[in-house]
């Protein structure tokens, strides 16, 4: 069955760490979404990339790095975690930019 | 950007009831139109959409209305039922990949 899994599901980081956020999907989806949720600010879009090798900036990307390196994956890098980016995010694949398939979502806890 | 603006943060409605979240956008640009279901604990799905070269869409007991002059779309859910209780999220796609998502309502269904 078509999927998109996240990992880890669930972090505890400390403030300044390093932080990395995997995505997998093998619904061979050209485009890929990084969100994240937080209470009363529904889903905000971080970064996406509708090709390998290649991302763009999404709404809210300051703090947030990404990474494509195959279809398949997209990863999320917070290269210095601080407490605002305590969050839920999700991943999510689309085969045209239209329907987005989520994954479970990551919950992030930065201490 | 897009903005997206959910109305109704909280909707209560009795069960067989019909329920009406409202949104609307900014970019007048904006195309497509989905509307994702997040049930408690749980990720988001899709459950409807709208393109912009059609004013009406039913799906079962779920019908999107768009009204492109107000830049207004809304989701009815017609005879509802306990398992309609979750938070909807309303969205716009922009620039052709950006898809923006609006606050959320979480709506219950009461017996």
């Amino acid at each position: 069955e078509a999927a998109v899994t996240q990992s880890p599901r669930s972090k505890v980081a400390v403030t300044g760490g390093k932080v990395t956020l995997s995505c997998h999907q093998t619904n061979n989806h050209d485009y890929m979404y990084w969100y994240r949720q937080d209470t009363g600010h529904g889903l905000r879009l971080i970064h996406y990339s509708y090709v390998a090798d290649s991302t763009e900036k999404g709404d809210i990307p300051d703090g947030y790095k990404a990474s494509r390196p195959s279809q398949e994956n997209f990863s999320l890098i917070l290269e210095l975690a601080s407490l605002s980016q305590t969050a839920v995010y999700f991943c999510a694949s689309s085969p045209q930019s239209d329907t987005l398939y989520f994954g479970e979502g990551s919950r992030l806890i930065v201490v | 950007g897009e903005k997206v603006e959910q109305h109704e943060s909280t909707l209560s409605v009795r069960e067989g009831d019909s329920a009406v979240i409202n949104c609307t956008y900014t970019d007048t640009a904006s195309s497509y139109f989905p509307w994702y279901k997040q049930e408690a604990g749980k990720s988001l799905h899709f459950v409807i959409d709208i393109r912009s070269n059609v004013d009406r869409k039913q799906s079962q007991r779920l019908i999107v209305l768009l009204d492109k002059k107000a830049k207004r779309f809304s989701l009815h859910i017609t005879a509802t039922q306990p398992e309609d209780s979750a938070i909807y999220f309303c969205a716009a796609r922009y620039g052709n990949e950006k898809i923006t998502f609006g606050a959320g309502t979480k709506l219950t269904i009461k017996p």
